[in-house]
């Protein structure tokens, strides 16, 4: 069974500009979550999506937002980029919802803003 | 707010010693008590989890990890570790049937000396 895909897996962008992340999860996973890693705040969740509809959000702002496709698939999105939101974004997939299933990552989307 | 605290950041040990890395959480409900291992270059792999039933568990490449609820604790035990095992070692909480994203400790870096 094909794991967790992300793309892309590199983007550089300048502060100011938008981007838009990809995952694709484990196929018969409903839900999709995303977190961020960075060196000094080590991973935080950002949201979870469960059949299309999002079930959570961390302590992120506004700018940082997502949506979940009929076939599970989700995006995430981050608006007027700032220097600090340069990170590895992970997105993991679990059959379910996450309180009750493991969660399987992807390889991650290595965002520089400069 | 959920935390979890890994009391090792840096840890060196030497071909077949053995291993305990220490993680404890705070949250006043139940809980799912899981480990990751990121090996380098490579994405975050689930080793164990713990939702319920007995509190040992084992999980792969031999690693196993004790729930002790009263100490709010779940170290990672391997007898006998192997130079494969370098690699950055995060334990996770999350509520059991909710909708909250894991919760990560800052991540144990793990070397081990041939």
């Amino acid at each position: 069974k094909a794991g967790v895909t992300q793309t892309p897996r590199y983007l550089i962008k300048t502060r100011g500009q938008q981007v838009t992340l990809s995952c694709s999860p484990i196929s018969g996973h409903r839900s999709v979550s995303w977190y961020q890693q960075t060196p000094g705040q080590g991973l935080q969740f950002l949201f979870e999506y469960f059949s299309e509809t999002q079930r959570n959000k961390g302590n992120f702002p506004g700018r940082f937002s997502g949506r979940q496709f009929s076939n599970s698939r989700s995006e995430m999105n981050v608006s007027t980029l700032e220097l600090g939101d340069s990170a590895l974004y992970l997105c993991a997939s679990s059959f379910a919802g996450t309180g009750g299933y493991e969660q399987y990552f992807g390889p991650g989307t290595r965002l520089t803003v400069t | 707010a959920q935390s979890v605290s890994q009391h090792n950041h840096h840890v060196i040990l030497s071909e077949a010693a053995s291993l305990e890395l220490g993680c404890n959480y705070s949250y006043g409900g139940t809980v799912n008590l899981f480990w990751y291992v990121q090996y380098p270059g490579q994405h975050l792999q689930l080793l164990l989890k713990y939702f319920s039933g007995d509190p040992l568990v084992k999980g792969i490449k031999g690693f196993e990890a004790e729930f002790i609820k009263s100490k709010f604790s779940f170290n990672l035990r391997k007898p006998s570790v192997q130079w494969s095992d370098t690699a950055e070692y995060f334990c996770a909480v999350n509520e059991r049937g909710g909708a909250d994203g894991l919760t990560f400790g800052k991540g144990t870096h793990l070397i081990i000396q041939p």
